[in-house]
Protein backbone atom coordinates (compact mmCIF):
# COMPACT_ATOMS: atom_id res chain seq x y z
CA UNK A 1 0.00 0.00 0.00
CA UNK A 2 1.12 3.60 -1.08
CA UNK A 3 2.34 5.99 1.93
CA UNK A 4 3.56 8.83 2.62
CA UNK A 5 7.41 8.89 3.70
CA UNK A 6 9.46 11.74 5.97
CA UNK A 7 13.01 11.93 6.34
CA UNK A 8 14.49 12.10 9.13
CA UNK A 9 12.63 10.44 11.81
CA UNK A 10 13.93 12.18 14.46
CA UNK A 11 16.15 15.74 14.32
CA UNK A 12 17.94 17.19 17.20
CA UNK A 13 19.21 20.82 16.10
CA UNK A 14 20.64 23.67 18.21
CA UNK A 15 18.58 26.99 18.75
CA UNK A 16 19.03 29.44 15.89
CA UNK A 17 20.08 26.45 13.35
CA UNK A 18 18.21 26.02 9.87
CA UNK A 19 16.31 22.69 9.83
CA UNK A 20 14.79 20.69 6.80
CA UNK A 21 12.09 18.12 6.99
CA UNK A 22 11.88 15.95 3.80
CA UNK A 23 8.32 14.42 2.96
CA UNK A 24 7.38 11.95 -0.25
CA UNK A 25 3.78 12.61 -0.79
CA UNK A 26 1.68 9.42 -2.17
CA UNK A 27 2.56 9.68 -5.83
CA UNK A 28 -0.62 10.36 -7.29
CA UNK A 29 -1.62 12.86 -5.06
CA UNK A 30 -2.16 16.93 -5.32
CA UNK A 31 -2.42 18.56 -2.22
CA UNK A 32 0.47 18.65 0.84
CA UNK A 33 0.35 19.53 4.27
CA UNK A 34 2.07 20.51 6.91
CA UNK A 35 0.65 19.75 10.57
CA UNK A 36 2.77 19.89 13.80
CA UNK A 37 2.06 18.17 17.16
CA UNK A 38 3.24 19.53 20.21
CA UNK A 39 3.97 16.51 23.00
CA UNK A 40 0.51 15.08 24.27
CA UNK A 41 -1.14 17.96 22.36
CA UNK A 42 -3.32 17.94 19.72
CA UNK A 43 -2.63 18.22 15.83
CA UNK A 44 -1.93 21.61 14.42
CA UNK A 45 -2.45 22.21 10.66
CA UNK A 46 0.02 24.52 9.72
CA UNK A 47 0.08 24.65 5.55
CA UNK A 48 -1.67 23.42 2.59
CA UNK A 49 0.30 23.19 -0.97
CA UNK A 50 -1.42 22.83 -4.21
CA UNK A 51 -0.08 23.19 -7.88
CA UNK A 52 3.21 24.53 -6.56
CA UNK A 53 2.18 27.10 -3.90
CA UNK A 54 0.76 28.04 -0.99
CA UNK A 55 -2.62 27.48 -0.95
CA UNK A 56 -3.63 27.81 3.14
CA UNK A 57 -1.26 28.95 5.87
CA UNK A 58 -1.94 29.01 10.04
CA UNK A 59 -0.87 31.60 12.14
CA UNK A 60 1.66 29.41 13.36
CA UNK A 61 2.98 29.26 9.66
CA UNK A 62 5.34 32.57 10.78
CA UNK A 63 8.41 33.91 8.02
CA UNK A 64 10.53 31.12 10.22
CA UNK A 65 8.54 28.60 7.72
CA UNK A 66 8.93 27.48 4.57
CA UNK A 67 7.88 24.93 1.96
CA UNK A 68 8.89 24.09 -1.28
CA UNK A 69 8.69 21.33 -3.61
CA UNK A 70 12.18 20.88 -5.43
CA UNK A 71 11.26 17.97 -8.04
CA UNK A 72 8.53 16.16 -9.09
CA UNK A 73 8.37 13.70 -5.78
CA UNK A 74 9.66 15.69 -2.58
CA UNK A 75 7.90 18.59 -0.16
CA UNK A 76 9.87 19.76 2.21
CA UNK A 77 9.20 22.00 5.39
CA UNK A 78 12.08 24.46 6.17
CA UNK A 79 12.35 26.35 9.37
CA UNK A 80 15.01 28.66 9.29
CA UNK A 81 16.04 30.19 12.73
CA UNK A 82 14.73 27.43 15.08
CA UNK A 83 13.30 28.04 18.74
CA UNK A 84 12.93 26.37 21.65
CA UNK A 85 9.17 26.13 21.01
CA UNK A 86 9.46 24.91 17.68
CA UNK A 87 9.83 21.41 19.38
CA UNK A 88 7.18 19.21 18.14
CA UNK A 89 6.26 15.69 15.74
CA UNK A 90 5.70 17.47 12.31
CA UNK A 91 3.66 15.33 9.96
CA UNK A 92 3.48 15.32 6.72
CA UNK A 93 0.07 14.50 4.85
CA UNK A 94 -0.85 14.25 0.76
CA UNK A 95 -4.72 13.27 -0.51
CA UNK A 96 -5.12 13.06 -4.28
CA UNK A 97 -8.76 15.51 -3.95
CA UNK A 98 -9.02 18.54 -2.12
CA UNK A 99 -12.69 17.69 -1.80
CA UNK A 100 -13.38 15.70 1.03
CA UNK A 101 -11.28 12.93 1.00
CA UNK A 102 -8.88 10.80 3.29
CA UNK A 103 -5.32 12.93 3.93
CA UNK A 104 -2.86 10.16 4.89
CA UNK A 105 -0.12 11.20 7.07
CA UNK A 106 3.64 9.93 7.64
CA UNK A 107 5.20 8.37 10.18
CA UNK A 108 6.26 11.73 11.22
CA UNK A 109 9.33 13.73 12.26
CA UNK A 110 10.50 14.42 16.08
CA UNK A 111 12.07 17.67 16.32
CA UNK A 112 14.40 18.43 19.14
CA UNK A 113 15.53 21.58 19.75
CA UNK A 114 18.11 22.37 22.66
CA UNK B 1 -12.44 29.14 10.58
CA UNK B 2 -13.25 26.04 12.42
CA UNK B 3 -13.11 25.08 15.82
CA UNK B 4 -13.84 21.83 17.13
CA UNK B 5 -13.69 20.89 20.84
CA UNK B 6 -13.96 16.86 21.46
CA UNK B 7 -14.82 15.11 25.46
CA UNK B 8 -14.24 13.73 27.30
CA UNK B 9 -10.10 13.79 27.25
CA UNK B 10 -9.85 10.12 28.84
CA UNK B 11 -12.03 7.94 28.85
CA UNK B 12 -11.07 4.09 30.60
CA UNK B 13 -13.27 0.79 29.92
CA UNK B 14 -13.48 -2.18 30.72
CA UNK B 15 -13.19 -4.78 28.19
CA UNK B 16 -16.03 -5.46 26.20
CA UNK B 17 -17.67 -2.02 27.24
CA UNK B 18 -18.85 0.80 24.65
CA UNK B 19 -16.81 3.40 24.56
CA UNK B 20 -18.22 7.02 23.05
CA UNK B 21 -16.01 9.88 22.59
CA UNK B 22 -18.13 13.49 21.29
CA UNK B 23 -17.20 16.36 19.29
CA UNK B 24 -18.63 19.77 18.32
CA UNK B 25 -18.07 22.35 15.16
CA UNK B 26 -18.49 25.39 14.84
CA UNK B 27 -18.47 26.51 10.85
CA UNK B 28 -22.67 24.86 10.23
CA UNK B 29 -20.27 24.69 6.15
CA UNK B 30 -18.29 21.93 7.09
CA UNK B 31 -19.22 18.64 5.20
CA UNK B 32 -16.78 16.58 6.51
CA UNK B 33 -15.63 14.48 9.40
CA UNK B 34 -12.92 11.93 10.09
CA UNK B 35 -11.65 10.30 12.86
CA UNK B 36 -7.98 9.49 13.29
CA UNK B 37 -6.44 6.86 15.69
CA UNK B 38 -3.22 7.63 17.66
CA UNK B 39 -1.04 5.22 18.89
CA UNK B 40 1.92 6.01 21.16
CA UNK B 41 4.43 7.51 18.69
CA UNK B 42 2.87 6.84 15.33
CA UNK B 43 1.50 8.76 12.95
CA UNK B 44 -2.46 9.18 12.97
CA UNK B 45 -4.58 6.74 10.90
CA UNK B 46 -8.05 7.53 9.47
CA UNK B 47 -10.19 5.32 11.05
CA UNK B 48 -13.82 6.45 9.94
CA UNK B 49 -15.23 9.04 8.70
CA UNK B 50 -18.30 10.62 7.66
CA UNK B 51 -19.95 13.28 5.28
CA UNK B 52 -22.51 16.17 5.91
CA UNK B 53 -25.37 13.77 3.50
CA UNK B 54 -25.44 10.82 5.67
CA UNK B 55 -26.36 10.95 9.89
CA UNK B 56 -24.59 7.17 10.59
CA UNK B 57 -21.87 4.78 9.12
CA UNK B 58 -20.68 1.76 10.39
CA UNK B 59 -17.88 -0.19 10.10
CA UNK B 60 -17.73 -3.26 12.02
CA UNK B 61 -17.52 -2.44 16.22
CA UNK B 62 -16.71 1.38 14.92
CA UNK B 63 -20.13 3.87 14.25
CA UNK B 64 -19.96 7.41 13.53
CA UNK B 65 -23.18 9.89 13.63
CA UNK B 66 -23.75 13.33 12.61
CA UNK B 67 -25.88 16.16 13.74
CA UNK B 68 -25.78 18.95 11.64
CA UNK B 69 -28.61 20.47 13.34
CA UNK B 70 -26.43 20.51 16.51
CA UNK B 71 -23.41 20.18 14.92
CA UNK B 72 -21.81 17.61 16.99
CA UNK B 73 -20.65 13.91 15.66
CA UNK B 74 -20.04 10.87 17.64
CA UNK B 75 -17.36 8.55 17.66
CA UNK B 76 -19.10 4.82 18.93
CA UNK B 77 -16.76 1.77 19.94
CA UNK B 78 -18.43 -1.65 21.13
CA UNK B 79 -16.97 -4.55 21.92
CA UNK B 80 -13.90 -2.80 23.13
CA UNK B 81 -10.31 -4.48 22.89
CA UNK B 82 -7.20 -3.62 24.71
CA UNK B 83 -5.73 -2.87 21.32
CA UNK B 84 -8.60 -0.25 20.88
CA UNK B 85 -6.26 1.69 23.48
CA UNK B 86 -4.76 4.96 21.92
CA UNK B 87 -5.88 8.77 21.63
CA UNK B 88 -8.65 9.61 19.43
CA UNK B 89 -9.29 12.34 17.31
CA UNK B 90 -12.12 13.90 15.66
CA UNK B 91 -11.48 16.48 13.07
CA UNK B 92 -13.56 18.90 10.62
CA UNK B 93 -11.94 20.93 7.83
CA UNK B 94 -10.33 24.13 8.38
CA UNK B 95 -12.55 26.46 6.36
CA UNK B 96 -14.56 23.76 4.37
CA UNK B 97 -11.56 23.94 1.44
CA UNK B 98 -11.29 20.25 1.84
CA UNK B 99 -8.76 18.30 4.09
CA UNK B 100 -6.85 20.68 5.97
CA UNK B 101 -7.89 20.07 9.08
CA UNK B 102 -8.77 21.22 12.35
CA UNK B 103 -8.62 18.83 15.06
CA UNK B 104 -10.24 18.12 18.33
CA UNK B 105 -8.29 17.96 21.23
CA UNK B 106 -7.88 13.92 21.58
CA UNK B 107 -9.36 11.45 23.74
CA UNK B 108 -6.67 8.82 25.54
CA UNK B 109 -9.19 5.62 25.04
CA UNK B 110 -7.58 3.12 28.15
CA UNK B 111 -9.67 -0.47 27.32
CA UNK B 112 -8.76 -2.56 30.82
CA UNK B 113 -8.42 -6.43 30.14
Amino acid sequence: EPEVTQTPSHQVTQMGQEVILRCVPISNHLYFYWYRQILGQKVEFLVSFYNNEISEKSEIFDDQFSVERPDGSNFTLKIRSTKLEDSAMYFCASNEDRANTEAFFGQGTRLTVV
Amino acid sequence: GENVEQHPSTLSVQEGDSAVIKCTYSDSASNYFPWYKQELGKRPQLIIDIRSNVGEKKDQRIAVTLNKTAKHFSLHITETQPEDSAVYFCAAPHNNAGNMLTFGGGTRLMVKP
